[in-house]
């Protein structure tokens, strides 16, 4: 079957302009994630999505950061006024949300994001 | 909190060797440890996971992993090592309150023919 899929896989942009990440999970997960993998920090948890509403927001960097799922199924992950340290890659997971934290949780290729 | 270390951020083995890479935890609560590999430019795949059940776990591709819980460590190992497992290795934690993985900063594993 069709796994994580994110789009664009890559993009340029230029410093303060806004960009928008999409993930579409696994169909019939209804837990979705946004991790962001830099050289400097590693893989870091950014948000998590228990069908539409997000209850963990904790690892959000910055208020330019924001998302949102729709129809408990498609995510997007916007960063407004970009700046050169939002420069990374973007990964997007799914799982089968049980509500006890040992559901696997599958991974998509990620959208690499450089600010200039 | 949770938090992950692993020993040796670049492991370099020969093809056929034993691969051994390391993985501490420190966590308040019963863990639950997880193993992923990284193929370059790719999403991450998970290898094998411990959830409470037994303390050696088989996975994909010929790895295993031991939870040793007196020595907060989740190691991972591999008999034979193949050209094809050349990436890069990332445990991570989670916990039964908690849905987010953290991850620990990766190992990069080479192997020599």
């Amino acid at each position: 079957g069709a796994g994580v899929s994110q789009s664009p896989s890559n993009k340029v942009t230029e410093k303060g302009k806004d960009v928008e990440l999409r993930c579409d999970p696994i169909s019939g997960h209804t837990a979705l994630y946004w991790y962001r993998q830099s050289l400097g920090q590693g893989l870091e948890f950014l948000i998590y999505f228990q069908g539409n509403s997000a209850p963990d927001k904790s690892g959000l960097p910055s208020d330019r950061f924001s998302a949102e799922r729709t129809g408990g199924s498609v995510s997007t992950l916007t960063i407004q006024r970009t700046q050169q340290e939002d420069s990374a890659v973007y990964l997007c997971a799914s799982s089968l949300a049980v509500g006890v934290g040992q559901e696997t949780q599958y991974f998509g290729p990620g959208t690499r994001l450089l600010v200039l | 909190a949770q938090s992950v270390t692993q020993l040796g951020s670049h492991v370099s083995v020969s093809e056929g060797a034993l691969v051994l890479l390391r993985c501490n935890y420190s966590s308040s609560v019963p863990p639950y440890l997880f193993w992923y590999v990284q193929y370059p430019n790719q999403g991450l795949q998970l290898l094998l996971k411990y959830t409470s059940a037994a303390t050696l776990v088989k996975g994909i591709n010929g790895f295993e992993a031991e939870f040793k819980k007196s020595e907060t460590s989740f190691h991972l190992t591999k008999p034979s090592a193949h050209m094809s497992d050349a990436a890069e290795y990332f445990c991570a934690v989670s916990n039964q309150g908690a849905q987010k993985l953290v991850f620990g900063q990766g190992t990069r594993l080479t192997i020599n023919p």
